[in-house]
């Protein structure tokens, strides 16, 4: 069965700081796509970054990027210069589009706090 | 112009029950699922469906079922509430190609007393 273990249940940054959220995942397969999804107080799961397991290069959105280890099997989210508006439950994910259900798999989140 | 909308955004009802949760895409989407969120916030995936197959995740209980009248909507139906239902449901949706990303509703807070 593949998972995914975010080893950190909750951390803390001071605004305009950076901070990296761990994660690592198990599989077996070698085509599969990794997400950071946002889940701020407000409930709304938020799509931060994708990166897709084939591309070498790592996935950036704006203050956000990501630091994938194929062999590692590791998949971590840098946030840079941390705004309040950042605090918020972050989970890690993928997804096995040869597995047929196309289901995210999510690991248990991180709960990360800007503290101003 | 909202993408994935569910409806009721807060549910609470009484044990042994019947209620259902409804949802609905404006994506064009070709795939929908469910997910539930518990009291520790970890995610799980209940059931996914597109206009060919249901995959349910074997360990749902049959007391849930996921109803289809059309693409853009996909309902949840949950018989004989328990008191262990009690969860934040997420509806969310995605395409079944480029990268899959999957895109979700506001999510509906049930609490079953």
């Amino acid at each position: 069965a593949q998972t995914v273990t975010q080893s950190q249940p909750e951390m803390s940054v001071q605004e305009a700081e950076t901070v990296t959220l761990s994660c690592t995942y198990d599989t077996s397969e070698n085509n599969y796509y990794l997400f950071w999804y946002k889940q701020p107080p407000s409930r709304q799961m938020i799509l931060v970054i994708r990166q897709e397991a084939y591309k070498q290069q790592n996935a950036t959105e704006n203050r956000f990027s990501v630091n994938f280890q194929k062999a590692a099997k590791s998949f971590s989210l840098k946030i840079s210069d941390s705004q309040l508006g950042d605090t918020a439950m972050y989970f890690c994910a993928f997804i096995l589009p040869g597995a047929g259900s196309y289901q995210l798999t999510f690991g248990k989140g991180t709960k990360l706090s800007v503290i101003p | 112009d909202t993408a994935v909308s569910q409806t009721p955004k807060y549910l609470v009802t009484q044990m042994g029950n019947d209620k259902s949760i409804k949802c609905e895409q404006n994506l064009g989407h070709d795939t929908m699922y469910w997910y539930k969120q518990d009291s520790k916030k970890f995610l799980k995936i209940m059931f996914s469906y597109n206009n060919k197959e249901l995959i349910i995740n074997e360990t749902v209980p049959n007391r849930f079922s996921p109803k289809s009248p059309d693409k853009a909507h996909l309902n949840l139906h949950i018989n004989s509430l328990e008191l262990g239902d009690s969860a934040v449901y997420f509806c969310a949706s995605s395409r079944l190609a480029g990268t899959y990303e999957q895109y979700f509703g506001p999510g509906t807070r049930l609490t079953v007393t």
